[in-house]
């Protein structure tokens, strides 16, 4: 079956450093790939995502670009700020018996100190 | 648009009790999805629907049901409450925008606690 791949974390950085997340996938076909936002206390909330090979969702300064040659989708941003402390989670959408599934990963909780 | 609410936001409950969680969602989506949440675990996927009338278990749907009578309600019932159901309990929306892209909105979550 379909699955993602992420590590759990905690990753630790320092405000205005560098992050990356990575994700990798198993899926048939052509999934649409996402990455979703869980601040404190919320549910999650959509935060980019590509649906074809090369494409690269981007917001809020963070990106992520669909790799089916490697079957990725790390997350990244230039400059992480400790309004970013949440946990992120990759997923993917593909059709399963004529229905869209989406398959989460276990998440992976980023703190940003000062 | 309220998006999808889900109600009560925190629960306790005893073991053996029954209740319902309640969801609902206001954009007119096909499918709606519930979920549980667990510290390493990630989102489990429970329960789902794609339309009025049609559901179908997830991967972890043992000791719930759910209905699906109208498009924007998705209750999901427990039976009878077991300690291994405390969890946080997300209620999830979503319509197909293109090809294959199956984003989803959720609900603030319910934080169940069963004593």
């Amino acid at each position: 079956g379909d699955s993602v791949t992420q590590m759990e974390g905690p990753v630790t950085l320092s405000e205005e450093a560098f992050l990356t997340i990575n994700c990798t996938y198993t899926a048939t076909g052509y999934p649409s790939l996402f990455w979703y936002v869980q601040y404190p206390g919320e549910g999650l909330q959509l935060l980019l995502k590509a649906t074809k090979a090369d494409d690269k969702g981007s917001n809020k300064g963070f990106e992520a670009t669909y790799r089916k040659e490697t079957t990725s989708f790390h997350l990244e941003k230039g400059s992480v700020q400790v309004s970013d402390s949440a946990v992120y989670f990759c997923a993917l959408s593909a059709t399963s018996g004529g229905y869209q599934k989406v398959t989460f990963g276990i998440g992976t909780k980023l703190q940003v100190i000062p | 648009n309220a998006g999808v609410t889900q109600t009560p936001k925190f629960q306790v409950l005893k073991t053996g009790q029954s209740m319902t969680l309640q969801c609902a969602q206001d954009m007119n989506h096909e499918y709606m999805s519930w979920y549980r949440q667990d510290p390493g675990m990630g989102l489990r996927l429970i329960h789902y629907s794609v339309g009025a009338g049609i559901t179908d278990q997830g991967e972890v749907p043992n000791g719930y049901n759910v209905s699906r009578s109208t498009t924007e309600d998705f209750p999901l019932r427990l039976l009878s409450a077991a300690p291994s159901q405390t969890s946080v309990y997300f209620c999830a929306s979503s319509y197909q925008r293109e090809r294959g892209s199956h984003e989803q909105y959720f609900g603030p979550g319910t934080r169940l606690t069963v004593t």
